[in-house]
């Protein structure tokens, strides 16, 4: 149980591009997904808290404009990377954590999306 | 100081060592501990999940919890080459709060 989908794994694209990243939850409903970004060799780096029906929540020094944060259903939460350039290509990596009420849930992750700007 | 110290190794170890992995933290309140793995160009995986201080087994893992001397511990036992990877420490203050990572420790188990 408890497993969490991210698509595309791997996308490479020219600089201006903006791509699409899905994270779904294929066995549970998840109220709230978190994105994340990791660099080589480091650990991860929380980008956002995203609740279903409602507005993320963004770290600070992460661009709200720049990364687009839709997350319309319990199993769905997307992250638009807009207008990427060079500087953006990374590992992008989603979880999900299940909304059993009165309990407490661990984070569940995706496979992650490496992306790739030229 | 960060709030969770994880040395990063890397550790190699023969197999069927036994991996002995460890994070300190600072912050009294985190409460939820987690350990993942992590291999490369993969998300992390969890592997255990606790929140009350002692020891929980699973199968050949067992996570520690110290919460007066704030130390948390990852044992393998008879470790196999399919267990090289990355392990992330991961605590929170509640159960459904952010996460605070350490910075994970690579670990090389040699046939």
């Amino acid at each position: 149980g408890a497993v969490v989908s991210q698509h595309p794994s791997w996308v490479i694209c020219k600089s201006g591009t903006s791509v699409k990243i899905e994270c779904r939850s294929l066995d549970f409903q998840a109220t709230t997904m978190f994105w994340y970004r990791q660099f080589p060799k480091q650990s991860l780096m929380l980008m956002a808290t995203s609740n279903e029906g409602s507005k993320a929540t963004y770290e600070q020094g992460v661009e709200k404009d720049k990364f687009l944060i839709n997350h319309a259903s319990l199993t769905l939460s997307t992250l638009t990377v807009t207008s990427a350039h060079p500087e953006d290509s990374s590992f992008y990596i989603c979880s999900a954590r299940g909304n059993r009420p009165n309990s407490n849930q661990p984070q569940h992750f995706g496979d992650g999306t490496r992306l790739s700007i030229l | 100081q960060k709030e969770v110290e994880q040395d990063p190794g890397p550790l190699s170890v023969p197999e069927g060592a036994i991996v002995s992995l460890n994070c300190t933290y600072s912050n009294s309140a985190f409460q939820y501990f987690m350990w993942y793995r992590q291999y490369s160009r993969k998300g992390p995986e969890l592997l255990m999940y606790t929140y009350s201080s002692g020891n929980k087994e699973d199968g050949r893992f067992t996570a520690q919890v110290d919460k007066s001397s704030k130390y948390i511990s990852l044992f393998i036992r008879d470790s196999q080459p399919s267990d090289s990877a990355t392990y992330l420490c991961a605590m929170s203050v509640g159960g459904n709060n952010r996460l605070a990572f350490g910075k994970g420790n690579q670990v090389v188990v040699i046939p």
